[in-house]
This record gives C-alpha cells, sequence and structure tokens, in this order.
C-alpha cells in the first residue's frame, strides 16, 4: 500500500487567496483526520470522519477553514480567505476500523507545509 | 479536557546510552496510550501502541510503561543509535475510549556518533 497520500506537499499562496489541501486515505480505513501542526501550538486535531461522515469538527479554528470526504478515498480541507496565521504544516491521518485493536493507532500522510504570505 | 506533557522537551545523548522519555497526562479514563516518531520534515510513524490492559510493550529496543493511576507513561530507548535521532510524541485519547487523540509536544532526541 501507498500509505496515506497528501497534494501539495508544499504551498506558498498570499494572504486572501483559496487553499485548497487533498488527502487519500489508505485503502480500507474508515476513520480520516486531519492536523495542524505548529511550534507553538503543536499537533492539533482539526476534524475527523468516520465514513465519510464528519464526527467531530470542534478544532476547525473558525469559518474559514472547511473540510469534505466525498468518498471513502478522498478528502479535502479548505481555507478561504488564507491568513498568514494558518501557516502551518497539515497532516491527513487514516485509521481502520474500530475493532482491530492491534492497529487502534493512525497512519499519517507526510504533510503540507503550506505558508501564507 | 485531557492534556499531554513531554519532558525534556529536548534530550542530547551519546551514542550507546540507554535512555527514557517521559510522557504524562491529565485524564487517566483513557483504554491506550501511543508512542509516535517524528522525523524532519515527515509525518508521524506509530512505535508503540499499550492498551490500558497492558503495563508495557516492546518492540526491538523500545520498552514503553504505562502507569494510569499516575498518569504516566515512559519510553525506554535501549542503545540509542544516530538513528534514533528524531522527536518522539506521546498521544492519548480525549475522552476514555474516544478515537481523537491528544499529543504532547514532543522530545526532540539527538544521538551524537
Amino acid at each position: 500500500d501507498a500509505g496515506v497520500i497528501q497534494s501539495p506537499r508544499h504551498e506558498v499562496t498570499e494572504m486572501g487567496q483559496e487553499v485548497t489541501l487533498r488527502c487519500k486515505p489508505i485503502s480500507g480505513h474508515d476513520y480520516l483526520f486531519w492536523y495542524r501542526q505548529t511550534m507553538m501550538r503543536g499537533l492539533e486535531l482539526l476534524i475527523y470522519f468516520n465514513n465519510n461522515v464528519p464526527i467531530d469538527d470542534s478544532g476547525m479554528p473558525e469559518d474559514r477553514f472547511s473540510a469534505k470526504m466525498p468518498n471513502a478515498s478522498f478528502s479535502t480541507l479548505k481555507i478561504q480567505p488564507s491568513e498568514p496565521r494558518d501557516s502551518a504544516v497539515y497532516f491527513c491521518a487514516s485509521r481502520p476500523p474500530t475493532g482491530f485493536a492491534s492497529t487502534d493507532t493512525q497512519y499519517f500522510g507526510p504533510g503540507t507545509r503550506l505558508t501564507v504570505l | 479536557k485531557q492534556e499531554v506533557t513531554q519532558i525534556p522537551a529536548a534530550l542530547s545523548v551519546p551514542e550507546g546510552e540507554n535512555l527514557v522519555l517521559n510522557c504524562s497526562f491529565t485524564d487517566s479514563a483513557i483504554y491506550n496510550l501511543q508512542w509516535f516518531r517524528q522525523d524532519p520534515g515527515k509525518g508521524l510513524t506509530s512505535l508503540l501502541l499499550i492498551q490500558s490492559s497492558q503495563r508495557e510493550q516492546t518492540s526491538g529496543r523500545l520498552n514503553a510503561s504505562l502507569d494510569k493511576s499516575s498518569g504516566r507513561s515512559t519510553l525506554y530507548i535501549a542503545a540509542s543509535q544516530p538513528g534514533d535521532s528524531a522527536t518522539y510524541l506521546c498521544a492519548a485519547p480525549s475522552q476514555g475510549g474516544s478515537e481523537k487523540l491528544v499529543f504532547g509536544k514532543g522530545t526532540k532526541l539527538t544521538v551524537n556518533p
């Protein structure tokens, strides 16, 4: 398996522009998580889906952020409009169905480094 | 609200030394705890997952322990190697059996040849 795939790997944009980050989870995994990592705040959960349905979006910082999962193999995180304080590394992770106790862990993608100027 | 703290934030050791990384969590009603490794510019890789019914979990030179009553976990690395240099993060569920994980800020380990 290719693992969790994220694109783009790097994104540089100007304040006010729309940014779309993409994620393809591991096949067969039914949980998908979006995280943001900064030096100041560490790794923070933004939102997670189960079977393509958003379960908890309490970590989404504000209405400028939105996430969708139209099918089991694709998810997007969109920021509109982007601001300099959104600069961070954004990770997507996926997890197998609950019950496979030995594989309750999450599998992370390589991340997208976002810079908003 | 679950909070996870890791001490120290950074650690530098000579090759071959045994070392311990510490993790503390505030909500002990968890059903597992995980340790991850992050290399520079990369995503996180799971190292060990300890179920609440276990006290230890081992993988090669790594041994993780869990003490729910005291809200602590340790990651022991034996005979450290330069390839062990990375940031190590621990993560606990935000609430009991929740799929939501709360991560510590990590310990950056440098193993000097």
